[in-house]
């Protein structure tokens, strides 16, 4: 079975603070893509980064990185420097290797405070 | 380039009416994707379209909801009769496999999401 878990429900920081954002993930696939997207409050949702799982390099984009690790099937957020801007919900999610089905996690809302 | 495309952004009605919900995808695109997003359950794929045919529709709740393509650029999720526990925020969401015409690969899973049908039954 496919399942996406985000155990953190809700992470509050302050600005400028540092966050890292949990998702451990289940296939039996193996071939297939993680990705992150963002809902801010206006509500639309925005496509952050894919993961192909067959490859584990970590990537730094500006303030965000992230962590895949096959071994302990997880693929972490981290924002460095956190801006009340990334104030948002973040889903983590996973899809087949033809794309064909996202199982999205429950999100983290992240709020990040002045 | 217009995204993908919902409407209404919003629908007030009552308990037992029929609503149509519409989504135009992006020119190009080969998958469309329903999902429907509340507090308690999150977001929920209720069904997809690979070129218009309806491929996995086992998350639609009940017989009171259907879907249809009719063609590449227009896809309508439907719920009759609604009720109040169908109040949600519906998405609409398309992606591609293959390159696009301009040589840009859209292959890349991302989905692009329309801005959400918010839908109040009363």
């Amino acid at each position: 079975a496919q399942k996406v878990t985000q155990a953190q429900t809700e992470i509050s920081v302050v600005e400028k603070e540092d966050v890292t954002l949990d998702c451990v993930y289940e296939t039996r696939d193996t071939t297939y893509y993680l990705f992150w997207y963002k809902q801010p409050p206006s509500g639309e949702l925005v496509f952050l980064i894919r993961r192909n799982s067959f490859d584990e390099q970590n990537e730094i984009s500006g303030r965000y990185s992230w962590n895949f690790q096959k071994s302990t099937s997880s693929f972490n957020f981290t924002i460095t420097a956190s801006q009340v801007v990334d104030s948002a919900v973040y889903f983590c999610a996973l899809s087949s290797y033809n794309f064909n089905k996202f199982y999205f996690g429950s999100g983290t809302k992240l709020n990040v405070k002045p | 380039d217009a995204g993908v495309i919902q409407s209404p952004r919003h629908e007030v009605t009552e308990m037992g009416q029929e609503v149509t919900l519409r989504c135009k995808p992006i020119s190009g695109h080969d998958y469309l994707f329903w999902y429907r997003q509340t507090m308690m359950r999150g977001l929920e794929l209720l069904i997809y379209f690979n070129n218009n045919v309806p491929i996995d529709d086992s998350g639609m709740p009940e017989d009171r909801f259907s879907a249809k393509m009719p063609n590449a650029s227009f896809s309508t999720l439907k719920i009759q009769p609604s009720e109040p526990r169908d109040s949600a925020v519906y998405f609409c969401a398309s992606t591609s496999l293959r390159s696009s015409t301009s040589g840009r690969e859209v292959g890349t899973g991302e989905l692009f999401f329309g801005e959400g049908s918010r839908l109040t039954v009363l």
